[in-house]
């Protein structure tokens, strides 16, 4: 069975810093990984996902992650945080068991300070 | 083209009442998934439905009930309330059930709040 694990659950950065948010995932087969991002009041985006073809992803409003296979993690990184980017972060695995299920973490509230 | 629509935005119900929400999926999606979010807690799978039958289902008791239509819509169906029940109904349309590197897109959700 497939499982994410999103370590903090609140990650604290002022404008223009470095933003990352960790996410380890389980799986007993070769994974497929998303990261969502949802505003208050919205439902989810996608950010960004891995599928295989690359080890280093790149998203969506400035935002790229890292499969590592070896550390079964696949952390999400933006170089500069804008105000703008203050929101849930949700990484999530693809099952292969209940149909096409995305399997979601706990989630990161991303605060920005000025 | 039209996103995922979700309706009502906002309901309040009884413990031990009955409920329905309802989902538009993306134009060209055949497939549809719903998932319940609490308070604080990442989305919960509930079930999928592929061309009008249920493609796999999450841990939910069987008062958790959905339908798809022919036109891809779909219905989720909640009996017999319970307080935990109040969460964030999320739907998620996409394009294939085969694939799993498919994008799932979100609809805005529902707000049940059970008193």
């Amino acid at each position: 069975a497939q499982s994410v694990t999103q370590l903090g659950s609140h990650v604290s950065v002022s404008e223009g810093a470095l933003v990352l948010l960790r996410c380890n995932y389980s799986s007993s087969v070769p994974p497929y990984l998303f990261w969502y991002v949802q505003y208050p009041n919205q439902g989810l985006q996608l950010l960004l996902k891995y599928t295989s073809a690359a080890t280093l992803v790149k998203g969506i409003n400035g935002f790229e992650a890292e499969f590592k296979k070896s550390e079964t993690s696949f952390h999400l990184t933006k170089p500069s945080a804008h105000m703008s980017d203050a929101a849930e972060y949700f990484c999530a695995v693809s099952s292969n068991q209940a149909g096409t299920a995305l399997i979601f973490g706990k989630g990161t509230t991303l605060s920005v300070s000025s | 083209e039209t996103g995922v629509t979700q309706s009502p935005t906002h309901l309040i119900k009884t413990r031990g009442q009955q409920v329905t929400l309802r989902c538009s999926s993306q134009s060209g999606h055949n497939t549809v998934s719903w998932y319940q979010q609490a308070l604080g807690q990442g989305p919960q799978f509930i079930f999928q439905y592929y061309r009008e039958e249920e493609n796999g289902r999450g841990n939910f008791p069987p008062r958790f009930s959905g339908l798809q239509f022919p036109n891809y819509s779909s219905e989720l169906n909640v009996n017999a309330l319970e307080l935990d029940d109040s969460a964030l109904y999320l739907c998620a349309s996409s394009l294939d059930r085969s694939s799993r590197n498919n994008e799932q897109f979100f609809g805005p959700g529902t707000r049940l709040t059970v008193l």
